[in-house]
Order: structure tokens, then sequence, then C-alpha cells
């Protein structure tokens, strides 16, 4: 089964530019996450689906961060515009319904600002 | 919303000791305490969970244990080898499940051979 695919590995961009990232879920998983890990620390949900609908983005910081899954399957977050403080690992993780209690993480994206 | 503390931030140990972290939660209303372990490079990977109904649990050399009086819970590693070397993260969620998630500021454990 192959696992949570995510791209690019690694991107490093100058403050204030745009920046998207991508994910390919579990095939048949109907929940996907996004996370942001800041170095030294846990990950923190940003955005939860379900399906193609939005589950919580409570903590997303919606004047510049903005995810779509629109056809229920595969993902996009992109920051627009970055700031330093966005530097850390983006993770996309997928599980196979909301009452799952495993989610199943990819390897992140890895975002540097300078 | 949900803080989750995790103690130590580093430990380290002798191959075939044991290890413990710990962590405690804030909210009395979460009801499913999972563990991750991430190596580097990687994204986290479940290696044990346990549900609030639950004071115990114990799968080969690792095993979780929960006090939920207390709000506060301990992942414990027998026997410890040298592929145990790894970030460890406690989460909490009041959903039962695995979403909702608030993780831990994780452990790098690192066991010397």
């Amino acid at each position: 089964e192959a696992g949570v695919a995510q791209s690019p590995r690694y991107k490093i961009i100058e403050k204030r530019q745009s920046v998207a990232f991508w994910c390919n879920p579990i095939s048949g998983h109907a929940t996907l996450y996004w996370y942001q890990q800041i170095l030294g620390q846990g990950p923190k949900l940003l955005i939860q689906f379900q399906n193609n609908g939005v589950v919580d983005d409570s903590q997303l910081p919606k004047d510049r961060f903005s995810a779509e899954r629109l056809k229920g399957v595969d993902s996009t977050l992109k920051i627009q515009p970055a700031k330093l403080e966005d530097s850390a690992v983006y993770l996309c993780a997928s599980s196979l319904d909301l009452s799952s209690t495993e989610a199943f993480f990819g390897q992140g994206t890895r975002l540097t600002v300078v | 919303g949900e803080n989750v503390e995790q103690h130590p931030s580093t430990l380290s140990v002798q191959e075939g000791d044991s290890a413990v972290i710990k962590c405690t939660y804030s909210d009395s209303a979460s009801n499913y305490f999972p563990w991750y372990k991430q190596e580097l490079g990687k994204g986290p990977q479940l290696i044990i969970d346990i549900r609030s109904n639950v004071g115990e649990k114990k799968d080969q050399r690792i095993a979780v244990t929960l006090n939920k009086t207390a709000k506060h819970f301990s992942l414990h590693i027998t026997e410890t080898q040298p592929e145990d070397s790894a970030v460890y993260f406690c989460a909490a969620s009041i959903n039962n499940a695995g979403n909702m998630l608030t993780f831990g500021g994780g452990t790098r454990l690192m066991v010397k051979p």
C-alpha cells in the first residue's frame, strides 16, 4: 500500500513570496490533515478535511494560509505572503475516516523562509 | 483549548535499560491518547495508544499508562535497543479518535549501544 505522498521535499523562498505544497493521501482515506511542525516542537494541526469539506480550520492563519481539497482526494496548502516564522516542516496525514485512531503521515515538506 | 506538556525533552539511556516519558494534559474531556515515533526525515508513526476507559496497555516492549484523575499518561519502553532512538510525541484528543490531536513538544530518546 502506497503511503501519503508529499511534494516538494524541500523549499527555500524569500519572505513575502508565495509557496504551495501538495499532498496525495492513501487511497480511500476520507480524512486529510495538514500539520505545521516547527523545529524542536510537536506537530500543530492547521486544517482537517473530511472528503472535500473542512472539518476544522480554527488554527489556520487565514490571512496568509489557504488549503483546498476540491475533489476530495489530493490537497494543496498555500502560504501567501510567507513570513520568516513560517519556516517549518509541513506534514500531511490521512486516515480512513473521522472515527479512525491511526493517522498516517507523509515525510513532510521542509520550508525555509529567508 | 487542550495543552499537552511532555517531559523530558531529551533522554539518554544505555541499551537494555528502560525509558519512561511522561505527559500531562489540561482538558479533562480528552479521551484518546496516542504515542508517535518520529525518525529523522520521516513523518510521525503511531506506536501505541490508549483510551480513557483503560488504565494500562502493553504491546511487547512498550506500554502506556493513564491516570485520568491526575491527567497524565506515560510511555514505558523496556529493554531499549539502538533502533528505539528517535523523537517520541504524546498527543491527546477529545474525539476518541485520531482527529483533532494536540501534540506534546517531543522527547528525543538516544539509546547508547
